[in-house]
Formats: structure tokens, C-alpha cells, sequence
């Protein structure tokens, strides 16, 4: 069975940085674009951030540009997602998901950032 | 980018459709057919229902369907059932490698 499983959330202070982690497991990790989507407190699905299988192919929504890094370890089937200068609306549960299409999600790591 | 549109809400009694819309402009959800929907129920992760516009994963029943005209895509939920009440989302590719969701439709069955 497919599996995705993020860790790494966390209360992290204005400014601070964090790492999350996306472990994958039941599928070949290696050849599927991957992609980080958030959920703040109440609202709704933004997506954040995609990678190819190589991990030379990276794309940012406008609003974490400059401040998050996606990368990838295809031997470790793992996800990252490095996260600095963090603020306040940056607080939200932060999803990884298999695919162009997002056809399987994990079930979420919860980001609060305060000071 | 900004988020696509859906109404806030929308609803049903059990057996009845509900359609729901996601409007974009010709930069994501007219310009591409990469538009996608998305349930999510309180508390859980998304779960894919449609993906490029009108195709269904294995799994997902026949009474969710979707399409697209120019820059609004819909969903339409048939037979409503007491399972299908969560929140819906839409997203589209948008180009240069982004992609953009819609602002969620909470569907309530009556």
C-alpha cells in the first residue's frame, strides 16, 4: 500500500527555521513528482511546492519563495522540506502528496510559528 | 497566483446533485486541462476524487463527475449520500510549474 508519512512539525518562533520530512513507502518514490501543500488554522488547501523525480525540476508558490527548499533522497524515499524565516502565516498543517494528480496525501504535520 | 473561485457552500438532500464550481481564468483552469477535485473530510487529508477535468481513480464511485467550459470547471455529486457531506477543492495547473487551488465549497447533505 501506498504510505506517506510527514514529521518534523512543531512550535517554532518567529523568524526560526524547521525541517519536515516526508517518508514514503509501497511505491517506486524515485520516479514520481512530489509536492508539499499546506492547510493553515480553518482555511483552505494552498499548494506550496513540487519536485521531479531527479530533483532538478523545482517549483515555489510566490509566497515561500526565497525561504523554503524542497529537496529529495531517492535512496532514503524521503521528503524535505526546509523552512526558514518563518511567520506567523506560515502556521498550518503542512501536507506531502504523491503526484502531479496528488493522489495520495500523508496525513499532515501541524507548523505553529509565534513569538 | 490567486486562489480559484467555489462557492462557500452548497447542499442537497440524499439522492438529489449538487454541482460545484471552480472558477479561474485562462491562465490555469481555462488554459489547461490539469484540473483536479479534492474531498476532504474535518480532520483528515484530502482525497483525490477527478483528475484532469473529467477522469475518476479506481475507487472513487461514478456519482462524482466533473467538466470544464472555458475558465469554470465543475463537480457534480449524484446521488448524494450522507458520506458525501466534507469540503470540496479544486485545483488547476497554472503554468510555469505552479499550481493553484480553489478557496473550498463546504457541501452539507440535508
Amino acid at each position: 500500500d501506498v504510505q506517506l508519512v510527514e514529521s518534523g512539525g512543531g512550535l517554532v518562533q518567529t523568524g526560526g527555521s524547521l525541517r519536515l520530512s516526508c517518508t514514503a513507502s509501497g511505491f517506486s518514490f524515485s520516479i514520481y513528482w512530489m509536492h508539499w501543500v499546506r492547510q493553515g488554522p480553518g482555511k483552505g488547501l494552498v499548494w506550496v511546492s513540487r519536485i521531479n523525480g531527479d530533483g532538478n525540476i523545482i517549483s515555489y508558490a510566490e509566497s515561500v519563495k526565497g525561504r523554503f527548499t524542497v529537496s529529495r533522497d531517492n535512496a532514503k524515499s524521503t521528503l524535505y522540506l526546509q523552512m526558514s524565516s518563518l511567520r506567523a502565516e506560515d502556521t498550518a498543517v503542512y501536507y506531502c502528496a504523491r503526484s502531479d494528480t496528488r493522489d495520495y496525501w500523508g496525513q499532515g504535520t501541524l507548523v505553529t510559528v509565534s513569538s | 497566483q490567486s486562489a480559484l473561485t467555489q462557492p462557500p457552500s452548497a447542499s442537497g438532500s440524499p439522492g438529489q446533485s449538487v454541482a460545484i464550481s471552480c472558477t479561474g481564468t485562462s491562465r490555469d483552469v481555462g488554459g489547461y486541462n490539469y484540473v483536479s477535485w479534492y474531498q476532504q473530510h474535518p480532520g483528515k487529508a484530502p482525497k483525490l476524487m477527478i483528475y484532469e477535468v473529467t477522469k475518476r481513480p479506481s475507487g472513487v464511485p461514478d456519482r462524482f463527475s466533473g467538466s470544464k467550459s472555458g475558465n469554470t470547471a465543475s463537480l457534480t455529486v449524484s446521488g448524494l449520500q450522507a458520506e458525501d457531506e466534507a469540503d470540496y477543492y479544486c485545483s488547476s495547473y497554472a503554468g510555469s510549474n505552479s499550481y493553484v487551488f480553489g478557496t473550498g465549497t463546504q457541501v452539507t447533505v440535508l
